[in-house]
């Protein structure tokens, strides 16, 4: 059964700083790859995804992430975090075969210090 | 812009009442899906439906039903609220052709004294 896993419960780093967010999946080929930024009291919004192709992928925010096949990883990262960046951070996996369920690891909570 | 929308946000309730979640999105997606989240922010899926008239139970038991009458409209009720259904639910949709990005609505916090 595919899972993933997001290491981190909860990360402190200060604003100007770099960020790297871990996420590992268990999957039988390669999936879907997504990480979704939460706010509090909001839903989920998609940073960015990976389908296919280059590694390395951009997403709104400056954020990125690189998919790693030999180390089943999709870490996110973003060069300098603002204090807005603070906020609940998902990867999630999806079914080539059916693209129609989605699932979550357990989320990162991201907190800046000024 | 997505458009998917939750009503209420926010939701107390008494034990043993019936509500209904509301759950609408104006993209034409045909599938639509419910997540239940706890306190300590884990996702786990519910119900979803791959479009009018197609109900699934998700990887999580939940003595909540849905239904799917409209392709827009995905309400998710509970026949009779206990406490332990305290949390927030969110709803998602994603088009038939989509490689599986999800829209979200704000949610619906609920809670039940």
């Amino acid at each position: 059964a595919q899972s993933v896993t997001q290491p981190d419960i909860h990360i402190t780093v200060s604003e100007g700083a770099s960020l790297e967010l871990r996420c590992n999946y268990s999957y039988g080929a390669t999936p879907y790859l997504f990480w979704y930024v939460q706010s509090p009291g909001q839903g989920l919004q998609l940073l960015l995804k990976y389908f296919s192709g280059d590694t390395l992928v951009q997403g709104i925010k400056g954020f990125e992430a690189e998919f790693k096949r030999s180390q089943s990883s999709f870490n996110l990262r973003k060069p300098s975090v603002h204090w807005s960046d603070a906020a609940e951070y998902f990867c999630a996996v999806g079914e080539r075969s059916s693209a129609s369920k989605i699932i979550f690891g357990s989320g990162t909570r991201l907190s800046i210090r000024p | 812009e997505a458009d998917i929308y939750q009503t209420p946000r926010y939701l107390v309730i008494g034990t043993g009442k019936k509500i209904t979640l509301e759950c609408s999105q104006t993209m034409g997606h045909d599938k639509m899906y419910w997540y239940q989240q706890d306190p300590g922010m884990e996702l786990h899926l519910i119900h979803y439906s791959y479009g009018v008239n197609s109900t699934e139970k998700g990887d999580l038991s939940s003595e909540s039903t849905v239904s799917r009458i409209r392709t827009e409209h995905f309400p998710l009720t509970l026949e009779s609220a206990r406490p332990s259904h305290t949390s927030q639910y969110l709803c998602a949709s994603s088009g038939s052709k989509s490689t599986g990005e999800l829209f979200f609505g704000e949610g619906s916090r609920l809670t039940v004294l």
